[in-house]
C-alpha cells in the first residue's frame, strides 16, 4: 500500500481480555517496528523485525506481550490479559533497510483503552 | 548504547518568534539523524533528515544541521506559526549497527497567536 496501515484505529477493551493489533507495512519494506506511546510520554520501543532474522524483543514490557510477522509482511501485536496500564497508542513503522536514508514511516497508530 | 537527548518541554512561544529545539546524540557508528513531528491527534510524520556530517535537512521552514563535532542536530525555524504547535521528536538510526531507531522523549511546542 501507499503507507503503513494499522487496525483497529481505536479499541476499547475490558481489563483481562486479549487484544490483537495489526500492522500492514509499506510494500517491500524489510524492517518493521512496534512502539508504544503513553499519554504525554515519548516513544517506547517494543519489538523490531528485520527480514528473516530473529526479532529484537528487548522492549516488550512483559510476557503478556508478543508479536509475530507472517511472510515477512503483516505483523500482529498481541496483548494478553490486558491491564489498565496497557492503555496507550501502539505505533507501527516500517522501512526499507539500507535505503532511503534509513527513514522509517509510521502508521496512524492503534489507540488502545483498557477499562 | 546509542541515545538521543532533547530539551524538555513544553516550549511556549509567540507567533513569528525564532525556534530552537536542542538535540544531542551518542552513537557508536555513523547514524542518520531525523526529526519527526506529531500534530495533535495524528501519527508521527518525518519532518526532515540528514544522513552524514554537515548535511542540512530542511522542510516547511524548519532546518537542522548534522554536527558531528558537537554530536548535535538542533531544530530551528526563523518564524513559527500557530500551526507548528505539535510534539517534535529527534531520532537516530545507526546504519553501522543496523539497529532499531532511537527516539528522544519529545518536545511539546505551543505557539500562541
Amino acid at each position: 500500500g501507499a503507507g503503513v496501515s494499522q487496525s483497529p484505529s481505536n479499541k476499547v477493551t475490558e481489563k483481562g481480555k486479549d487484544v490483537e493489533l495489526r500492522c500492514d507495512p509499506i510494500s517491500g519494506h524489510t524492517a518493521l517496528y512496534w512502539y508504544r506511546q503513553s499519554l504525554g510520554q515519548g516513544l517506547e520501543f517494543l519489538i523490531y523485525f528485520q527480514g528473516n532474522s530473529a526479532p529484537d524483543k528487548s522492549g516488550l514490557p512483559s510476557d503478556r506481550f508478543s508479536a509475530e510477522r507472517t511472510g515477512g509482511s503483516v505483523s500482529t501485536l498481541t496483548i494478553q490479559r490486558t491491564q489498565q496500564e496497557d492503555s496507550a497508542v501502539y505505533l507501527c513503522a516500517s522501512r526499507l533497510q539500507g535505503a532511503d536514508g534509513n527513514t522509517i514511516y509510521f502508521g496512524e497508530g492503534s489507540w488502545l483503552t483498557v477499562v | 548504547g546509542d541515545s538521543v537527548t532533547q530539551m524538555e518541554g513544553p516550549v511556549t512561544l509567540s507567533e513569528e518568534a525564532f525556534l530552537t529545539i536542542n538535540c544531542t546524540y551518542t552513537a557508536t557508528g555513523y547514524p542518520s539523524l531525523f526529526w519527526y513531528v506529531q500534530y495533535p491527534g495524528e501519527g508521527l510524520q518525518l519532518l526532515l533528515k540528514a544522513t552524514k556530517a554537515d548535511d542540512k535537512g530542511s522542510n516547511k521552514g524548519f532546518e537542522a544541521t548534522y554536527r558531528k563535532e558537537t554530536t548535535s542536530f538542533h531544530l530551528e525555524k526563523g518564524s513559527v506559526q500557530v500551526s507548528d504547535s505539535a510534539v517534535y521528536f529527534c531520532a537516530l538510526s545507526d546504519r553501522g549497527r543496523d539497529d532499531k531507531i532511537i527516539f528522544g522523549k519529545g518536545t511539546r511546542l505551543h505557539i500562541l497567536p
